[in-house]
C-alpha cells in the first residue's frame, strides 16, 4: 500500500468554526508533512513530524495546531482562520533519512469565508 | 524563499515531441528531485538524482544534474496527452536534517494531442 489518504476533500468553514483536517498513511513511514499550497504556486512547508514529534515549523501561525497522535496518523487543526488561509492543503510521507521520496496526499481544499 | 527556479514556466507541445524543463537552486544539496501534479491533485514522485550522479533515466524520464551550475533539466520523450501537468523540481538541502524539501516555482505541460 503506498497510499497517503486525506480527509476531507473540500472544506469550507467561517472564521470563527474550528476543524480538522486529517492524514493517514500504512507504509511505515516515520516522517510526516503538511504543506499549503496557493493556486499556481509551489507547495510551501509547514510542518515536519519524524517518529511522531515535531521537527520543523516553518514559522506557521498558531491558528494552525499540527497533532502526530501515532505513527500512522497526523492531523492539523484549524481555529480562526482568515480567507488568506484559503489553499489546497497537500499531507506527505517518507523514510526517515537521506534520499528519499515523499509520497503525497491528494490534498483538502480549503475555502475559509 | 524558493530554493528551486523551473524554466520555463509554461509549455506547449504536440504530443509525441520531446519535453525539456530546467530547474536552478541556490545552496548545496543532498539530492534533487521532480515532481508531477495533476490539475489542483497531490504530486506524483517521478525521480531522483543523487548529488555525485549526472544522469539518470527512468521509462520516457532523463534527468541530468550539474552540481557546478547547480542546474538540472528533466526531459520527457515521445510525449502524451496524459503528460499534461505541472512538473516541479525540488531539493533537499545539504544539513538540513535530511528531509525537507523546497520545491521550485514548476513548469506548466501542455501536450497537445
Amino acid at each position: 500500500d503506498t497510499e497517503v489518504t486525506q480527509t476531507p476533500k473540500h472544506l469550507v468553514m467561517g472564521m470563527t468554526n474550528k476543524k480538522s483536517l486529517k492524514c493517514e498513511q500504512h507504509m511505515g513511514h516515520r516522517a510526516m508533512y503538511w504543506y499549503k499550497q496557493k493556486a499556481k504556486k509551489p507547495p510551501e512547508l509547514m510542518f515536519v513530524y519524524s517518529y511522531e514529534k515535531l521537527s520543523i515549523n516553518e514559522s506557521v501561525p498558531s491558528r494552525f495546531s499540527p497533532e502526530c497522535p501515532n505513527s500512522s496518523l497526523l492531523n492539523l487543526h484549524l481555529h480562526a482562520l482568515q480567507p488568506e488561509d484559503s489553499a489546497l492543503y497537500l499531507c506527505a510521507s517518507s523514510q526517515i533519512g537521506q534520499d528519499y521520496e515523499q509520497y503525497f496526499g491528494p490534498g483538502t481544499r480549503l475555502t475559509v469565508t | 524563499s524558493q530554493q528551486g527556479e523551473e524554466d520555463p514556466q509554461a509549455l506547449s507541445i504536440q504530443e509525441g515531441e520531446n519535453a525539456t524543463m530546467n530547474c536552478s537552486y541556490k545552496t548545496s544539496i543532498n539530492n534533487l528531485q521532480w515532481y508531477r501534479q495533476n490539475s489542483g491533485r497531490g504530486l506524483v514522485h517521478l525521480i531522483l538524482i543523487r548529488s555525485n550522479e549526472r544522469e539518470k533515466h527512468s521509462g520516457r524520464l532523463r534527468v541530468t544534474l550539474d552540481t557546478s551550475k547547480k542546474s538540472s533539466s528533466l526531459l520527457i520523450t515521445a510525449s502524451r496527452a496524459a503528460d499534461t501537468a505541472s512538473y516541479f523540481c525540488a531539493t533537499d538541502k545539504r544539513g538540513g536534517g535530511s528531509y525537507q524539501l523546497t520545491f521550485g516555482k514548476g513548469t506548466k505541460l501542455s501536450v497537445i494531442p
